[in-house]
C-alpha cells in the first residue's frame, strides 16, 4: 500500500503571512492524483486543491498552490495571505489512477492562524 | 453539490451494544468509505465498498462490519461496542476509478462522534 507522510503535526502562521505544509508519499506508480483536504474545527472535510501526476505545472486555487516534485515524491501546500478562516487540519491524500478506489491519507497538520 | 449525510453528529452508547452508523450520498457514487479519525493517527480506513453488496476490508476492520444494500446507503456496524471504539467516524463517497474517475475527490459527511461508555 502507498504511504503518505505529513511530518509537521502542528504549524502556525501570522495572519496575512505565507505558510507551507509538507507532504511526501511513497509509490512505484507513475500515474496518480494528489489532493489536499481541509477540515475546519467541527466541520466537514473539503477539497482544497488537486494535482495530476502527469502534469508538470503546479496546481493553483486562489491563495492555495502546490509545489509538486514528482521525482522527490513531494507535494507541499502553500497558503498565501493567510486568513483566520484557514485555521484547520490539513490532510494530504494519494489516489492511484489505475487501482485507485482507495485513497491514502497522511496523519494531518493542524494549522493555527495568529491574529 | 454532492451531499453525504451521516445519521448522527453525536452518539453515546454502552459497552456491548450493537451500534449502527448510517451514511447516505446523493451523487450516484459507486464508491463509499468508512474511516475512523483519531488525533495523531489521521484517517484510517475501516471498510469500503465499490458496488452494492460488495465490500473490501481496509486497514482496521476488526470489530466492525458493513452493509450496502442500496447504492446510496452504506452502514457501519459495531457488533459489540467497546471503549476503544470511541472515536470520530467519517463516511465518504467517490466515483469509481480507474481512468478519469480517479481525478474525482472523495466527498465527506460531517462525521459522527461516537462515545462508548
Amino acid at each position: 500500500a502507498q504511504t503518505v507522510t505529513q511530518s509537521q503535526p502542528e504549524m502556525s502562521v501570522q495572519e496575512a503571512e505565507t505558510v507551507t505544509l509538507s507532504c511526501t508519499y511513497d509509490t512505484s506508480e507513475s500515474d496518480y492524483y494528489l489532493f489536499w483536504y481541509k477540515q475546519p474545527p467541527s466541520r466537514q472535510m473539503i477539497l482544497v486543491i488537486r494535482q495530476e501526476a502527469y502534469k508538470q505545472q503546479n496546481a493553483t486555487e486562489n491563495r492555495f498552490s502546490v509545489n509538486f516534485q514528482k521525482a522527490a515524491k513531494s507535494f507541499s501546500l502553500k497558503i498565501s495571505d493567510s486568513q483566520l478562516g484557514d485555521a484547520a487540519m490539513y490532510f494530504c491524500a494519494y489516489r492511484s489512477t489505475n487501482t485507485g478506489n482507495q485513497f491514502y491519507f497522511g496523519t494531518g497538520t493542524s494549522l493555527t492562524v495568529i491574529p | 453539490d454532492v451531499k453525504v449525510t451521516q445519521s448522527s453528529r453525536y452518539l453515546v452508547k454502552r459497552t456491548g451494544e450493537k451500534v449502527f452508523l448510517e451514511c447516505v450520498q446523493d451523487m450516484d457514487h459507486e464508491n463509499m468509505f468508512w474511516y475512523r479519525q483519531d488525533p495523531g493517527l489521521g484517517l484510517r480506513l475501516i471498510y469500503f465498498s465499490y458496488d452494492v453488496k460488495m465490500k473490501e476490508k481496509g486497514d482496521i476492520p476488526e470489530g466492525y462490519s458493513v452493509s450496502r444494500e442500496k447504492k446510496e446507503r452504506f452502514s457501519l456496524i459495531l457488533e459489540s461496542a467497546s471503549t476503544n471504539q470511541t472515536s470520530m467516524y467519517l463516511c465518504a463517497s467517490s466515483h469509481l476509478s480507474p481512468g478519469q474517475g480517479a481525478r474525482q475527490p472523495q466527498h465527506f459527511g460531517d462525521g459522527t462522534r461516537l462515545s462508548i461508555l
